[in-house]
């Protein structure tokens, strides 16, 4: 089983949809999570991190259960630019415990 | 602040040749590290510094790869004998600090034929 697990999609939305991705980790010692966010053809980017009690930026609100072990995004009101890939990220302790999952590729259509 | 900055961007070499990927990261951060993503496999760590010394290459795949930090402000990723297998987008990027995300550079897309 893979440390972080994410449905590769790809996810097709009409604008203006809520979309929610789930990432499962299997390793119950992980701290701490991120989202990043990858473009096409394009480096990876830090798009938040993911707080036991929730977290939220504009549009964008990730939430973390420790108990099942999976982490979300949830995206209100999607845009053309959401148009991407979404990568989940666990960290176990010490930078070689860091570990993205596959990514999940979205596609917001007009 | 100039990101991480890599080189060269895209690189096409034959098999057997030597390859060189450069990375420089950010200013004041005092981690570095070396990523392959491939379609099939994803993101995979494959060496990390941390104040310029090697702390875990166990992701290496193989003595054909080796990387160097001379440097608080240079690494290098070298390749030889490159194979086609080895065909991917290598990624460098620096942290701050434990438990901050990481910063990426733009990747160098290496094609072995």
């Amino acid at each position: 089983r893979k440390e972080v697990e994410q449905d590769p999609g790809p996810f097709n939305v009409p604008e203006g949809a809520t979309v929610a991705f789930n990432c499962t980790y299997s390793n119950s010692a992980s701290q701490s999570f991120f989202w990043y966010r990858q473009d096409c053809r394009k480096e990876p980017k830090l798009l938040m991190s993911v707080y036991s009690s929730g977290n939220e930026d504009g549009r964008f609100t990730a939430q973390l259960n420790r108990a099942s072990q999976y982490i979300s995004l949830l995206i209100r009101d999607s845009k053309l630019s959401d148009s991407a890939t979404y990568l989940c990220v666990s960290h176990s302790g010490g930078y070689q415990k860091v570990t993205f999952g596959i990514g999940t590729k979205l596609q917001v259509i007009p | 602040d100039a990101g991480v900055i890599q080189s060269p961007r895209h690189e096409v070499t034959e098999m057997g040749q030597e390859v060189t990927l450069r990375c420089k990261p950010i200013s004041g951060h005092n981690s570095l590290f070396w990523y392959r993503q491939t379609m099939m496999r994803g993101l995979e760590l494959l060496i990390y510094f941390n104040n310029n010394v090697p702390i875990d290459d166990s992701g290496m795949p193989e003595d054909r790869f080796s990387a160097k930090m001379p440097n608080a402000s240079f690494s290098t990723l070298k390749i030889q004998p490159s194979e086609p297998r080895d065909s991917a987008v290598y990624f460098c990027a620096s942290s701050r600090e434990e438990g901050y995300g990481y910063t990426f550079g733009s990747g160098t897309r290496l094609t072995v034929v």
